[in-house]
Parts: structure tokens; C-alpha cells; sequence
């Protein structure tokens, strides 16, 4: 079964600080994707990043940036100097490439509150 | 491209009666689709998946009579919420996915339910 966890439930921060949010997930198969997504307050969840389980490359895209480490199985997402439009909630997901449906398994999310 | 709608964005209803939330995927068809519920502050809880001309698949606790799933076109699915009650108040959002997408879903806006 996957699973997977974000154990800060709300990180709050001041503008231009960096903020790293953890992601630390658990599945059996070894074909799996990761997931990021942002859901601001409008509701409406905005695809961030996905990557494979054979691919530990290190990411960035702009002010974003992932580390991802099979070792620690986990997927941990940084935001260097943090705006106020950074504030949302972010979610970490997972999909078992042999999951029924490949359905995705989300972590309980960060809410990110960036104060000017 | 790969966008995905959702109609109503916001509805409300008087308890007891149905409200069918209508999830469009605009520019590709979706061989699945995906419903899940997000309550207040907590993360999105997958409802059932379903894919085209079949019947859909609930996941444990979710009522499949409450909770009717549509999937009649490769570019539509509805949810009927039927007999609603206030406990069903809730954010619904569907997300669509077609084959050779490594698994990446695409989510639709949301619709937020609100049961007097």
C-alpha cells in the first residue's frame, strides 16, 4: 500500500526567507511517481512537479527546487526567498505505476503562510 | 492543453435533495477519471475512479449509492450526490488522465457543495 506523509502541517515564514517542505513516502513497487501540486486559497490544485522513481536528479525551477532521495524515500520541496504569493497549501503525492487505476495517494499537506 | 472543467463551481442545496457535479476534460480524452472530496483544512480524499463505459470503482467507505458516478464519454463523468445532507458539504474535485501520461493526472477546479 502507498503512503505518504508531510509532517509539518503549517510552516510560517517571513518574505525572502527559504522554507523546505518534507515529503517522505513508502510503497512496495519500484516504478513510482512523485508529485507536488500547490492549491491556493482559490481551491484549484496547480501541478508543480512530477518525477519518476529511476530518476534522482535533483530539480530546480526557479525560486523551486526538489531533492529527491531514494535512500530516505523521500521527495522534499524548497522555495528560496519566499514571496507572499507563495501562500498555499502544498501537496505531496504518490502513484504506483501497478496502482489500480495508477490512482494518486496525496500527503496530508503544508500550509505555507509567507508574511510580508 | 489537457484542461479540465468542472460545473458547478459552487452549488447549494437544501438537505434531501441530489446535486450532479459535471467534470469535463476539454482538449483530450480521458481514458479515467478520478473524484475525490476535500474537507476544511485536510487533503483530498480519493472517492472512486472510473473509467469509460464502465462501472466505477469506489474506494472503502464511500457509499456507492450515495455517491453516483457517471462516465459516459471519454471526455465526461458526473457525480450525483444523492439525498444530501449537510455532512456531505464538502470541496469535490475531479481530475482526468489519458494513457502514456507517466500517471499524471489533471484536476479540474473544484466544486464546493453546501448542504442547508
Amino acid at each position: 500500500a502507498q503512503k505518504v506523509t508531510q509532517a509539518q502541517t503549517e510552516i510560517s515564514v517571513v518574505e525572502k526567507e527559504d522554507v523546505t517542505l518534507d515529503c517522505v513516502y513508502e510503497t512496495r513497487d519500484t516504478t513510482y511517481y512523485l508529485f507536488w501540486y500547490k492549491q491556493p486559497p482559490s481551491g484549484e490544485l496547480v501541478f508543480l512537479i512530477r518525477r519518476n522513481s529511476f530518476d534522482e536528479q535533483n530539480e530546480i525551477s526557479g525560486r523551486y527546487s526538489w531533492n529527491f532521495q531514494k535512500s530516505t524515500s523521500s521527495f522534499n520541496f524548497t522555495i528560496t526567498a519566499s514571496q507572499v504569493v507563495d501562500s498555499a497549501v502544498y501537496f505531496c503525492a504518490l502513484s504506483e505505476a501497478r496502482a489500480a487505476g495508477n490512482k494518486l495517494t496525496f500527503g496530508g499537506g503544508t500550509r505555507v503562510l509567507v508574511k510580508p | 492543453g489537457a484542461v479540465v472543467s468542472q460545473h458547478p463551481s459552487r452549488v447549494i442545496c437544501k438537505s434531501g435533495t441530489s446535486v450532479k457535479i459535471e467534470c469535463r476534460s476539454l482538449d483530450f480524452q480521458a481514458t479515467t477519471m478520478f473524484w475525490y472530496r476535500q474537507f476544511p483544512k485536510q487533503s483530498l480524499m480519493l472517492m472512486a475512479t472510473s473509467n469509460e463505459g464502465s462501472k466505477a470503482t469506489y474506494e472503502q467507505g464511500v457509499e456507492k449509492d450515495k455517491f453516483l458516478i457517471n462516465h459516459a464519454s471519454l471526455t465526461l463523468s458526473t457525480l450525483t450526490v444523492t439525498s444530501a445532507h449537510p455532512e456531505d458539504s464538502s470541496f469535490y474535485i475531479c481530475s482526468a488522465r489519458t494513457s502514456g501520461t507517466y500517471n499524471e493526472q489533471f484536476f479540474g477546479p473544484g466544486t464546493r457543495l453546501t448542504v442547508l
